[in-house]
């Protein structure tokens, strides 16, 4: 099974400042068909979970320019370029490329 | 516009079964995988469990097979989760996800509000 690992597990950061969370797979995501399904999910508070990036680096529709993705093989980021108030949730990887499906612990983005 | 939406959830003994449902709409259901995933109170996201657009092909968590069985039926737009034998560490949120492909998963696009399950004597 392939363990997705996150760091760091909180970021406090100050409105209008960058953040990144890194996710580490514990073997490569890439896909037989070449594609690597890495993709990270935000989860607002009592919200359900929401797609943001798929693919590694595709933002998913209606999804800011601010959130971008990148990485390749088993070492992937997520960079929020200027944090905004309503970013503040919890942000998971996951991977699709093989079964059992598998996410990060998850990133708990907070406001300093 | 994509919707799902989960019921079924409520309060279960240890080793009894309920069955959730989703239904879906806003996209023809049959040409899409479908998914369950759980999260347990203040825990992360678990996945349990796929099944293809046409419902020949299942996958499941090792800490569900054999107890859990997902279906779907495309005629009525619904995707079905049977849990039988149910234990207190299935307690947790269930989201029914949708897939943007037939057959795999590849990432979950859109997804249900959720519906609690909670395991307790």
């Amino acid at each position: 099974d392939i363990v997705m690992t996150q760091t760091p597990l909180a970021s406090p950061v100050t409105l209008g400042q960058p953040a990144s969370i890194s996710c580490r797979s514990s073997q490569s995501l890439v896909h037989s068909d070449g594609n690597t399904y890495l993709s990270w999910l935000q989860q607002r508070p009592g919200q359900p979970p929401r797609l943001l990036i798929y693919k590694i680096s595709t933002r998913f529709s209606g999804v800011p320019d601010r959130f971008s993705g990148s990485g390749a093989g088993t070492d992937f980021t997520l960079k929020i370029s200027r944090v905004e108030a309503e970013d503040v949730g919890i942000y998971y990887c996951m991977q699709a490329t093989q079964f059992p499906l598998s996410f990060g612990q998850g990133t708990k983005l907070e406001i300093k | 516009e994509v919707q799902l939406l989960e019921s079924g959830g409520g309060l279960i003994q240890p080793g009894g079964s309920v069955s959730l449902s989703c239904t879906a709409s806003g996209f023809s259901f049959s040409l899409y995988a479908m998914n369950w995933v759980r999260q347990a109170p203040g825990k992360g996201l678990d996945w349990v469990s796929t099944i293809s657009g046409n419902g020949d092909t299942t996958y499941y968590a090792d800490s569900v097979k054999g107890r859990f069985t997902i279906s779907r039926d495309n005629s009525k737009n619904t995707l079905f989760l049977q849990m039988n034998s149910l234990r207190v560490e299935d307690t947790a949120v269930y989201y029914c996800a949708k897939s943007p492909g037939v057959y795999s998963p590849y990432y979950l696009d859109y997804w249900g509000q959720g519906t609690l399950v909670t395991v307790s004597s």
